[in-house]
């Protein structure tokens, strides 16, 4: 069965920094992309980034990029998203992603919350 | 960015009758590998979405055969054919073939 547990959520302030992980189990992901995806408050849902495998090619979307890094080990099928400057529309629930192809976006972890509140 | 729009926003429905779900993207989905990037998840309170179709047609392994994806182009339906009680939540549609890949609004469906 396959598992993604994310972690490392919490509150921060504004202008904080916060690290999430996600730990990817039950699935062999060779090759494969793996992403993060929000959801505010209010229900909406965001692709945030995604990360390749060999060549670790990533791509963010505009409201995180320059803040959000995303990184992974594939050893240990961790995936990572440092988050700086955070402000408080970075309020949501964040959920990495994966699947034999990302874009079909097949398996999703059971998020952890974020809140940027001072 | 890629705009979808999802209608109805809220369906109550009839336990055991039709339901469907319409998606509109503001642009073509068909990607330059030949595949459509159209998926729909499926959140019940309290829970991180699921994905229920992918490439707008394919269900995922355990979902009912009452439930079904289709469309083409710029419209895209998620049709439920006898609501049943697990089928309350929030139904997204999502494209993933013009980064940022995109979501619709949701689609809050519920029992009379």
């Amino acid at each position: 069965q396959v598992q993604l547990v994310e972690s490392g959520g919490g509150l921060v302030k504004p202008g904080g920094s916060l690290r999430l992980s996600c730990a990817l189990s039950g699935f062999t992901c060779n090759d494969c992309y793996m992403g993060w995806i929000r959801q505010t408050p209010g229900g909406g849902l965001e692709w945030l980034s995604y990360i390749g495998d060999r060549r670790l090619y990533t791509n963010y979307a505009a409201s995180v990029k320059g803040r959000f890094t995303t990184s992974k080990d594939s050893a240990k099928n961790s995936l990572f998203l440092q988050m700086n400057s955070l402000r408080a529309d970075d309020t949501a629930v964040y959920y990495c992603v994966t699947g034999p192809q990302i874009r079909d976006a097949a398996y999703w972890g059971q998020g952890t919350l974020v809140t940027v509140s001072s | 960015d890629v705009v979808m729009t999802q209608s109805p926003l809220s369906l109550p429905v009839t336990l055991g009758q039709p339901a469907s779900i319409s998606c509109r993207s503001s642009q073509g989905l068909v990607y330059s590998d030949g595949n459509t990037y159209l998926n729909w998840v499926h959140q019940r309170p309290g829970q991180s979405p699921r994905r229920l179709i992918y490439k707008v047609s394919n269900r995922d392994s355990g979902v009912p055969d009452r439930i079904s994806g289709s469309g083409s182009g710029t419209d895209f339906t998620l049709k439920i054919s006898r609501v049943e009680a697990e089928d309350v939540g929030v139904y997204y549609c999502m494209q993933a073939t013009h980064w940022p890949w995109t979501f619709g609004q949701g689609t809050k469906v519920e029992i009379k």
